[in-house]
């Protein structure tokens, strides 16, 4: 079945710190890869995603993320730290070939300390 | 400006009821989904609609129905057989189904029984 993994449910950094939320996933053949990001109460808001060719994605607001193929793994990471990214952070994962079902990993709320 | 409006933004139900939450996209997207959100089991799949009068079941479908007459609109009724209905429940739309896929979500609808 495709799932998508966040191992790290919760982590804390503090500010500057570099950070990196990691995603692994389980499908058939490379599906299409998103970071999303939520704040309480809200929607969601797309970070960065990977369909194909280079495997360093860059994103908005200084994410980026490396795919690696052999790993199954899609992990996001950032240089230094802000206290506006805590928040919720979801991998997400879909079927290459079409729309398909878009599955969600568990999440992993970032704690950000001063 | 283009986008999902879900609403609304927050809904009591009594046990018994039935509900209906409302979901619209002018982004003219063909696809749109329907997730269930509860603390740290992120985002889970209730139903997907990927064309005008066709839906599937998503992983959590039991207790739920939609429909999909019009390409805008995808209500979602939460029915008196959904026994845990309380969650917050967000509304999405893909366009794509290539190197443009995306998907974009509501706000969000928080519903509670009472």
């Amino acid at each position: 079945a495709q799932s998508v993994t966040q191992p790290d449910i919760h982590i804390t950094v503090s500010e500057g710190a570099s950070l990196e939320l990691r995603c692994n996933y389980s499908y058939g053949a490379t599906p299409y890869l998103f970071w999303y990001v939520q704040s309480p109460g809200q929607g969601l808001q797309l970070l960065l995603k990977y369909f194909s060719g280079d495997t360093l994605v860059q994103g908005i607001k200084g994410f980026e993320a490396e795919f690696k193929r052999s790993q199954s793994s899609f992990n996001l990471r950032k240089p230094s730290v802000h206290w506006s990214d805590a928040a919720e952070y979801f991998c997400a994962a879909a079927g290459g070939t079409s729309y398909g079902k878009l599955t969600f990993g568990q999440g992993t709320i970032l704690t950000v300390h001063p | 400006d283009g986008g999902i409006t879900q609403s609304p933004k927050y809904l009591f139900r009594k046990e018994g009821q039935n509900v209906t939450l409302s979901c619209e996209q002018n982004l003219n997207h063909d696809a749109m989904y329907w997730y269930r959100q509860d603390p740290g089991q992120g985002l889970r799949l209730i139903y997907y609609s990927q064309i005008v009068n066709d839906f599937q079941k998503g992983d959590i479908a039991e207790g739920y129905s939609v429909s999909r007459e019009k390409k805008e609109s995808f209500p979602l009724t939460v029915t008196s057989a959904q026994k845990n209905p309380t969650a917050f429940y967000l509304c999405a739309s893909i366009s794509g189904g290539n190197r443009n896929t995306e998907a974009f979500f509501g706000q969000g609808t928080r519903l509670t029984v009472v």
